[in-house]
């Protein structure tokens, strides 16, 4: 069982659609990041969490430590939004701050 | 202020040859990572160099990889030898561990291996 597991592995919706991949994750961590990927493209950091909750623009990350759990949410989906999301974990306790991925979600944002 | 820089871009090698990856990082960073996104596969460590140490190369494979992160200069991954199976995306992040730092990676575009 991966460390790190995403869902949906898949996503397509409709222009405008509001839409939840969610991470869940087996260790301790100290921080979890959401990072975006477009296809062929470089890796972009969205959101770094700790606990909480975070907003930028269309999209918010939130985390429940206790859970294990994070969710990033896109409001208002568009098309430019489609891309890899990948739900990483920082390992807790370690002088490396590696990070530990999950498999990521492909998302698709029709017109 | 650049970002991370990696090259080249894309890089063809022949079974048996050696592949040299090197990575730029952001003004400043004197910490970086490796990592391999192999096809169809999620990203996955390699190395965690600071300069001129390697702290951590649990994820690196014991043979025909290698990397350093020299006083002057770019990082280098070097990957001797390479088979087919080396064929994969390669991408360094980098970040700051000072007092004031985020501790957020910066990742570089990538490096994509085919091996023919």
């Amino acid at each position: 069982k991966n460390e790190v597991e995403q869902s949906p592995q898949n996503l397509t919706a409709q222009e405008g659609e509001f839409i939840t991949i969610n991470c869940s994750y087996s260790v301790g961590i100290s921080a979890l990041h959401w990072l975006q990927q477009h296809p062929g493209g470089g890796i972009v950091s969205l959101f770094m969490l700790s606990s909480g909750k975070k907003k930028h623009g269309r999209l918010i990350a939130t985390i429940n430590i206790q859970e294990k759990h994070s969710s990033l949410h896109i409001t208002a989906s568009h098309p430019r939004d489609s891309a890899v999301y990948i739900c990483a974990v920082r390992d807790y306790g370690g002088a490396t701050n590696k990070l530990i991925f999950g498999t990521g979600t492909l998302l698709a944002v029709q017109p | 202020n650049a970002g991370v820089m990696q090259n080249p871009r894309h890089l063809v090698r022949r079974r048996g040859q050696e592949a040299r990856l090197r990575c730029s990082p952001m003004k400043g960073h004197s910490h970086v990572y490796w990592y391999r996104q192999l096809p169809e596969e999620g990203l996955k460590f390699m190395v965690y160099l600071q300069k001129e140490n390697i702290i951590d190369e649990s994820g690196m494979p014991k043979e025909r990889f290698s990397a350093e992160f020299p006083k002057e200069g770019p990082s280098i991954l070097r990957i001797q030898q390479v088979v087919r199976g080396d064929s994969a995306a390669y991408f360094c992040a980098s970040h700051d561990r000072g007092l004031f730092s985020t501790d957020t990676q910066y990742f570089g575009p990538g490096t994509r291996l085919t091996v023919l």
